[in-house]
């Protein structure tokens, strides 16, 4: 049972170029998230989505764009990274209710140079 | 909204010495209440939840309880370890469809 799993673990970036992050995820969970995790900034909720076909934004969405084609994939795109976006991103995934848990995927580390 | 503030860290301790973790909430309603620990180089995981007022949530030597009076979840451990060395995550769920995070507090735990 590999919960969530992210891909790529690490990622380096120059300004301007373009990649996706994925989140799989084997445990029939509704709810996916993607959060970036800062310095003193603790964690902040970037986009989310409550099942297959829908997203909705979060917090700081701007930069980012996600699809959830499949109810078990959630994918995170940078069209034009900056430096800005450099960053830890955790995925996430859970049920809804008052006492839902979130479960987490190990991080990706992405650095834009 | 909904809103969790915690002790800024780090919390530097001595092991065996006692933890308090502060963390208040605001919220509509009547929230459920999580603390989440992540471990470095790990995602976060969850450590222990409580659902309604009064109730205690304990895991792993840790516990908190819900105090509705005062908005408080403050998490508590009678004695570190060196392994218990992490980031903790106050967080509390109104019955949206997302978490309200707090900032997270480290702990730093000495031999």
């Amino acid at each position: 049972n590999a919960g969530v799993t992210q891909t790529p673990k690490f990622r380096v970036l120059k300004t301007g170029q373009s990649m996706t992050l994925l989140c799989a995820q084997d445990m029939n969970h509704e709810y996916m998230y993607w959060y970036r995790q800062d310095p003193g900034m603790g964690l902040r909720l970037i986009h989310y989505s409550v099942g297959e076909g829908t997203t909705a934004k979060g917090e700081v969405p701007d930069g980012y764009n996600v699809s959830r084609l499949k109810k078990q994939n959630f994918l995170l795109g940078l069209e034009s990274a900056a430096p800005s976006q450099t960053s830890v991103y955790f995925c996430a995934g859970g049920t809804s209710g008052l006492t839902g848990e979130l479960f987490f995927g190990e991080g990706s580390r992405l650095t834009v140079l | 909204g909904d809103s969790v503030t915690q002790m800024e860290g780090p919390v530097t301790l001595s092991e065996e010495a006692f933890l308090t973790i502060n963390c208040t909430y605001t919220a509509t309603g009547y929230p459920s209440l999580f603390w989440y620990v992540q471990y470095p180089g790990e995602g976060l995981q969850l450590l222990l939840k409580a659902t309604k007022a009064d109730d205690k949530g304990s895991n792993k030597g840790f516990e908190a309880t819900y105090r509705k009076e005062t908005t408080s979840f403050h998490l508590e451990k009678g004695s570190v370890q060196v392994s218990d060395s992490a980031v903790y995550f106050c967080a509390l769920n109104s019955g949206y469809s997302t978490l309200t995070f707090g900032k997270g507090t480290m702990l730093l735990v000495s031999p």
